[in-house]
């Protein structure tokens, strides 16, 4: 059983750029987290899906951030127009429903030139 | 005043020696987690746990929760056990529960 895919792991943008990371749960899972890890700081929620549904989006930024979890392929996370600021590792993490213990992906490095 | 403290923000120990990572919460929480993270690497769960204890190998997790303080345990450490080790909890209510908030993280450095 493979564990949480993430791809890519690596990802350069450039200022204005879109940028979109890609995370594929385990394998029966269905509840997917998104989480941030800003350069010497710690992890943040970002967003929480459940198949086809937004089920928790408070920590997202109000702009330019969007996330899906269609009912079939992975979660995507989308970055329109990056900034410099976005620059991060982004974590993504799945569940077999919202009480169990939380599986992470490898992660998705983000740079912003 | 974060939700979520952890304590200390670094630690050294030299290899044999027991260790402990504390970590204090504010809110009512569903359970607390511990993750590892190793430099540059992804996030591994090491227990998540709602009441009393878990050990796994050399790691032992408690938790007290009326006092809201959870401490990790490393037995007899070694330089691979060198990672940051991060708590979190998820709360209760609605969409609460399967969101995690997290500690700064505790730098915990073995050395040979």
């Amino acid at each position: 059983n493979a564990g949480v895919m993430q791809n890519p792991r690596h990802l350069v943008r450039r200022r204005g750029q879109e940028a979109r990371l890609r995370c594929s749960p385990m394998k029966g899972h269905s509840h997917v987290y998104w989480y941030r890890q800003l350069p010497e700081e710690g992890l943040k929620f970002m967003v929480y899906l459940q198949k086809e549904n937004i089920i928790d989006e408070s920590g997202m930024p109000k702009e330019r951030f969007s996330a899906e979890f269609p009912k079939e392929g992975p979660s995507i996370l989308r970055i329109q127009q990056v900034v410099r600021g976005d620059s991060a590792a982004y974590f993504c993490a799945s569940s077999v429903d919202r009480v169990a213990t939380q599986y992470f992906g490898p992660g998705t490095r983000l740079t912003v030139l | 005043k974060n939700e979520v403290e952890q304590s200390p923000q670094n630690l050294t120990a030299q290899e044999g020696e027991f260790i402990t990572i504390n970590c204090s919460y504010s809110v009512g929480i569903s359970a607390l987690h511990w993750l590892q993270q190793h430099p540059g690497g992804g996030i591994v769960s090491l227990f998540m746990l709602s009441s009393g204890k878990k050990k796994h190998g050399r790691l032992i997790a408690t938790i007290n929760i009326q006092e809201k303080h959870s401490s990790l345990h490393i037995t007899a450490s070694h330089p691979r056990d060198s990672a940051v080790y991060i708590c979190a909890v998820s709360m209760f209510g609605g969409t609460s529960y399967g969101k995690l908030t997290f500690g700064q993280g505790t730098i915990l450095t073995v050395h040979p």
